[in-house]
């Protein structure tokens, strides 16, 4: 099977721009999180969708944002981007039909704000 | 809240050794998980080894293995045999068991390096 895929890998924006982040899971999988990591505060639960619906999220502002499509392909939003926003964004799947299942990681996509 | 610390930044090993990297963990949950996670320069973050905090003998892997102490709430993870390849950051991790979803907390992570 393959992998956790996210699109873009790499993405430099300027401030007060958006972004879109893009994770399509391995096939089956129906949960999708989504992570921040930066050199400051670690990796941080940005939020997990699953069968559409965001299950879980993360102590983030309102500018963080996602959704999930039927096919469990997932999007990560970020509007009036913050210089503090640059980070490597891990999207992560699991099948969640037994819940006991584990996570894999995608590559991440790394952002940088100017 | 979930807290997860891991007290060493930075580790290193002389190849063919043996190295232990600890956690630990704050919860008042009886049913959950927790996770080794490597990263290498890549930054993809590849599983190492998971444990159940229902089973209480010690997950292992290859030359990953654990010691989990429930009441002590500590996770550490022993990796036997380095080799060059061992050398990433390493990053404990928990999830909740009681079927509310995905959601991992990270300890700080630790940095491995092997020595040749």
């Amino acid at each position: 099977k393959a992998g956790v895929t996210q699109t873009p890998r790499y993405l430099i924006k300027t401030r007060g721009q958006q972004v879109t982040l893009s994770c399509s899971p391995i096939s089956g999988h129906r949960s999708v999180s989504w992570y921040q990591q930066t050199p400051g505060q670690g990796l941080q639960f940005l939020f997990e969708y699953f069968s559409e619906t965001q299950r879980n999220k993360g102590n983030f502002p309102g500018r963080f944002s996602g959704r999930q499509f039927s096919n469990s392909r997932s999007e990560m939003n970020v509007s009036t981007l913050e210089l503090g926003d640059s980070a490597l964004y891990l999207c992560a799947s699991s099948p969640w039909t037994s819940g006991r299942e584990t996570q894999y990681f995608g590559p991440g996509t790394r952002l940088l704000v100017l | 809240a979930q807290t997860v610390t891991q007290s060493q930044p930075e580790m290193s090993v002389q190849e063919a050794e043996t190295v232990t990297l600890s956690c630990t963990y704050d919860t008042s949950e009886s049913d959950y998980y927790l996770f080794w996670y490597k990263q290498p320069p890549s930054r993809q973050m590849i599983l190492v080894i998971r444990q159940e905090a229902y089973k209480q003998q010690n997950a292992t892997e290859n030359r990953f293995s654990v010691n989990f102490q429930k009441a002590a709430k500590s996770f550490s993870l022993k990796i036997s045999d380095s080799q060059l390849g061992d050398a990433a950051m390493y990053f404990c991790a928990y999830r909740t068991g009681n079927n509310a979803g995905n959601m991992l907390t990270f300890g700080g992570g630790t940095r491995l390096m092997v020595k040749p």
